[in-house]
């Protein structure tokens, strides 16, 4: 039931870009990232509700594919910012489930 | 002003022993959560609780019960404590089932460490 996160970790460059993929065994009705620094709690990015779309955050953006249930991040021209443990969490379609991913850890060096 | 809010932010204690953990939101959300973080950085939910539904996950011990004395707070008891229970624990909260929105994005405590020893 947990959505499952690829890559498990990315180590980048500053200005090199980054997808993280998320996918679920299950009919997704919405797809949240958050971002998580270390020793911190984790912090809301965004929300997808509809197939194929997308949105933005600063360089930050997804994508949503309902038919196939998966949804990626786009982080491009990374800065040290961006560091951090980032989840996807998915509402199932029927029953109101909510599940976090298994996380990626994302490092950003000079 | 804090959104939301835990107490304490660091807690030690023994096995067996029963603890409780505070939280509170300003936020005015109908809905808080509890969220457990182990070691790997796994963040498994276990409750979520509005004033009208609790829903548990099924994999909580009943040694964990959340508490909630109002709208803006919800607590968690935890009875027995034993080695495993170590882990980070984080109370979110969100508008959600009670006002009809299924689109929920969740605000987090500061999270509370918890060891057991």
């Amino acid at each position: 039931q947990q959505p499952v996160q690829s890559p498990q970790a990315v180590i980048l460059r500053e200005g090199e870009d980054a997808v993280i993929n998320c996918s679920s065994s299950k009919a997704l009705y919405s797809v949240h990232w958050y971002r998580q620094k270390h020793g911190e709690a984790p912090v809301f990015l965004m929300i997808l509700l509809k197939g194929g779309e997308q949105k933005g955050h600063e360089k930050i953006s997804a994508s949503f594919n309902e038919k196939k249930q998966q949804s990626s991040l786009y982080l491009t021209a990374s800065q040290l910012s961006y560091s951090g443990t980032y989840f996807c969490g998915t509402e199932t379609l029927t029953g109101n489930q909510f599940y976090f991913g298994t996380g990626t850890s994302l490092t950003v060096i000079p | 002003d804090t959104a939301v809010s835990q107490t304490p932010k660091y807690l030690v204690t023994q096995m067996g022993n029963d603890k409780s953990i505070k939280c509170e939101q300003n936020l005015g959300h109908d809905t808080m959560y509890w969220y457990k973080q182990d070691s790997k950085k796994f963040l498994k939910i276990m409750f979520s609780y509005n004033n009208k539904e609790l829903i548990i996950n099924e994999t909580v011990p009943n040694r964990f019960s959340p508490k909630s004395p109002d709208k803006a707070h919800l607590n968690l008891h935890i009875n027995s404590l034993e080695l495993g229970d170590s882990a980070v624990y984080f109370c979110a909260s969100s508008q959600g089932l009670a006002s009809g929105r299924r689109t929920r994005e969740q605000y987090f405590g500061p999270g509370t460490r918890l060891t057991v020893t």
